[in-house]
């Protein structure tokens, strides 16, 4: 059974980088069928997602955070990590990263994600 | 970009009961639609998906409906393990989330 860990500092100063790797055991990052994905979200608020990235390296992010965010996998490490610059305090959320699969013409949703890591941008 | 716009913000529903959740979106997304249900301190999951099918393992109480710009996602007979917040995401292009339902007890 596949599952996702999040990695990472918890604490970013304003105007830094925020780095996180998400780790995948249990299968293969390197499936075609899969997507892989962030999404963040405030305390008490909803789910904004940041972008993902393909087997293939191909990448799309949320027009609102693109000048802002690059994903990258490892497939030799199982992994894939996100990195947003410029961070300020809205910034700061529980960050979740997910696996999407689809199949044919069928799209199974965000079904395998990790239990999220809490990150905050103050100096 | 598309928006996807949930209502109503918050649901209260007494146990047994029915409820109904909707979602639409600011132009037609076909049924690229999947609902999502998360708990407090979990992570989300998928109840449906392609707008109506169930994923594996979800109860036959959950159904989903609706193409185009309208979606609901409908609770035959609330248990109370199904009070949490759901959120519908589109994939027509890239994802995005509604802002959320909250359903609570009455």
């Amino acid at each position: 059974q596949v599952q996702l860990q999040e990695s990472g500092p918890g604490l970013v100063k304003p105007s830094q980088t925020l780095s996180l790797t998400c780790t995948v055991s249990g299968g293969s990052i390197s499936s075609n069928y899969n997507y892989w994905s962030w999404i963040r979200q405030p305390a008490g608020k909803g789910l904004e997602w940041i972008g993902r990235i393909s087997t293939s390296g191909s990448t799309n992010y949320n027009p609102s955070l693109k000048s802002r965010v690059t994903i990258s996998v490892d497939a030799s490490k199982n992994q894939f990590s996100l990195k947003l610059s410029s961070v300020t305090a809205a910034d700061t959320a529980f960050y979740y990263c997910a696996r999407e699969t689809t199949y044919r013409f069928d799209y199974y949703g965000m079904d395998v994600w990790g239990q999220g890591t809490t990150v905050t941008v103050s100096s | 970009e598309i928006v996807m716009t949930q209502s109503p913000a918050t649901l209260s529903v007494s146990p047994g009961e029915r409820a109904t959740l909707s979602c639409r979106a600011s132009q037609s997304i076909s049924s690229n639609l999947v609902w999502y249900q998360q708990k407090p301190g979990q992570a989300p999951r998928v109840l449906m998906y392609g707008a109506s099918t169930r994923a594996t393992g979800i109860p036959a109480r959950f159904s989903g409906s609706g193409s185009g710009t309208e979606f609901t996602l409908t609770i035959s007979s609330l248990q109370s393990e199904d009070f949490a917040v759901y959120y519908c995401q589109q994939y027509n292009d890239w994802p995005v989330f509604g802002q959320g339902t909250k359903l609570e007890i009455k």
